[in-house]
């Protein structure tokens, strides 16, 4: 069974000050692996979408990298703003199964 | 370009009552999912779906029931809803023509309490 753990639960950063997210999962044997960013009492929305085959995917601020063979990928978010404070979380697509970290929550102070 | 649209948003059921909750996507996906959302428990998946006509159990079925006649549509039923049941379900559709290599949309939710 896919497991995907995240780190750290939570974290709480000044303005300005650059992001840094991991996600790991323990079956190596991945499709794909998105991040999405969820705001209180919303939805998800999908930030980044990586493929196995690919090493790192950018957008903006945003740029994630995967590591497939150690299980790893981290999500990095340049000069953050109080408007990025949210919960992300990281989903790995397995056989047919899209298996989701418990997420983390991030808080920018103004 | 509606994406994916869960109907109801809100919904309170008492105990024992039934309920279907539907899941409608307009992007062609393969792939369909259900998941509930609880505080600290993170996203875990009920039920999914490899294409019309087929549907498999995720970690927590029980307790769930789900139908997928068309291609489109994606429905979850209670039969005979429990408290424990109250959470946030969220609908994901995702890989059309069964390609992999993109991505998976989600839902806004629906928030149903059991009382």
């Amino acid at each position: 069974k896919q497991e995907v753990t995240q780190i750290p639960a939570a974290l709480s950063v000044p303005e300005g000050e650059n992001l840094v997210l991991n996600c790991s999962f323990t079956d190596s044997a991945i499709y794909n692996l998105q991040w999405f960013r969820q705001d209180p009492g919303k939805g998800l929305t999908s930030l980044l979408l990586i493929q196995s085959s690919q090493r790192e995917q950018t957008s903006g601020r945003l740029n994630a990298s995967l590591d497939k063979s150690s299980g790893r990928s981290t999500l990095y978010i340049a000069a953050s703003q109080p408007g990025d404070s949210a919960t992300y979380l990281c989903a790995v697509l397995g056989d047919y199964k899209l298996s989701f970290g418990a997420g983390t929550t991030v808080t920018v102070r103004a | 370009n509606a994406g994916v649209t869960q109907t109801p948003k809100f919904r309170v059921l008492k105990t024992g009552q039934s309920m279907t909750l539907l899941c409608a996507q307009d992007m062609n996906h393969e792939y369909m999912y259900w998941y509930r959302q609880d505080p600290g428990m993170g996203l875990r998946l009920i039920h999914y779906s490899v294409g019309e006509g087929t549907t498999a159990k995720g970690e927590v079925p029980d307790g769930y029931n789900v139908s997928r006649l068309k291609k489109q549509n994606f429905l979850l039923g209670l039969e005979s809803a429990a408290p424990s049941q109250t959470s946030v379900y969220f609908c994901a559709s995702g890989y059309p023509d069964r390609g992999k290599g993109t991505e998976a949309f989600f839902g806004q939710g629906t928030r149903l309490t059991v009382v």
